[in-house]
């Protein structure tokens, strides 16, 4: 069962125009959410996160959008540039106990290619 | 400190035979994660470490991985008797106990031939 779903596994964007990933989740009690960029045989990069008592926050070209009533969230880029074209992955993160234990739970990806 | 650092970036080797990973977190990181990604997957989560303490293993890790942090610094990972589905990027990451932001190494890319 699919706790972190990005329903789109790919998106073609050009360049100068902005992008949009999307990511829905099913657990209500997950409390914060990443933003991963990854390039081919490199680690996830971290990209941007978001609590879920914000419904926006903003790192220069990158916004993250959380609906929670939709159990929905977004990342735009914008203005994209070919550099961004990588694999972007969405991650939830529940606390497991008292101790402040996390986890992250990940979504399949969405390949973002930006064209010239 | 340049970051989380992963050895070796790439391991070829025949089934049936060990390998051990190194992971080398940031410094002052406590927390240390090992995640294994295939092909079209998101990471899947191994097993974590709080300094030396292994809080936590996947059901994904079977008898054959085996991983510590002895000092709480540096991590392995080791897997007995390799098999070709153990083929996949093993990523390590790190983390500030007070933060969930993750930081992963490069990863080490295994083939089991």
């Amino acid at each position: 069962d699919q706790q972190v779903k990005q329903n789109s596994p790919s998106l073609s964007v050009q360049e100068g125009r902005i992008s949009i990933l999307n990511c829905d989740y099913t657990n209500s009690m997950f409390d914060y959410f990443l933003w991963y960029k990854k390039y081919p045989a490199e680690g996830p990069t971290f990209l941007i996160s978001i609590s879920s008592i914000k419904d926006k926050n903003e790192d220069g070209r990158f916004t993250v959008f959380l609906n929670k009533s939709a159990k929905h969230l977004s990342l735009h880029i914008v203005p994209s540039q070919p550099g961004d074209s990588a694999v972007y992955f969405c991650a939830a993160s529940v606390c497991l106990s008292a101790g402040n234990n996390r986890k992250l739970i990940w979504g399949l990806g969405t390949s973002l290619a930006v064209n010239p | 400190d340049t970051g989380v650092s992963q050895n070796p970036r790439h391991k070829i080797t025949k089934r049936g035979q060990n390998v051990t990973f190194r992971c080398d977190p940031i410094s002052e990181h406590n927390r240390l994660y090992w995640y294994r990604q295939t092909l079209g997957q998101g990471p899947e989560f191994l097993t974590y470490f709080q300094n030396e303490a292994q809080l936590e293993k996947s059901r994904l890790l079977s008898d054959r991985f085996s991983a510590e942090r002895p000092k709480g610094s540096f991590s392995t990972l080791e897997i007995q008797r390799t098999e070709q589905g153990d083929s996949a990027m093993y990523l390590c990451a790190s983390s500030l106990q007070e933060n969930t932001e993750a930081f992963f190494g490069q990863g080490t890319r295994l083939t089991v031939v």
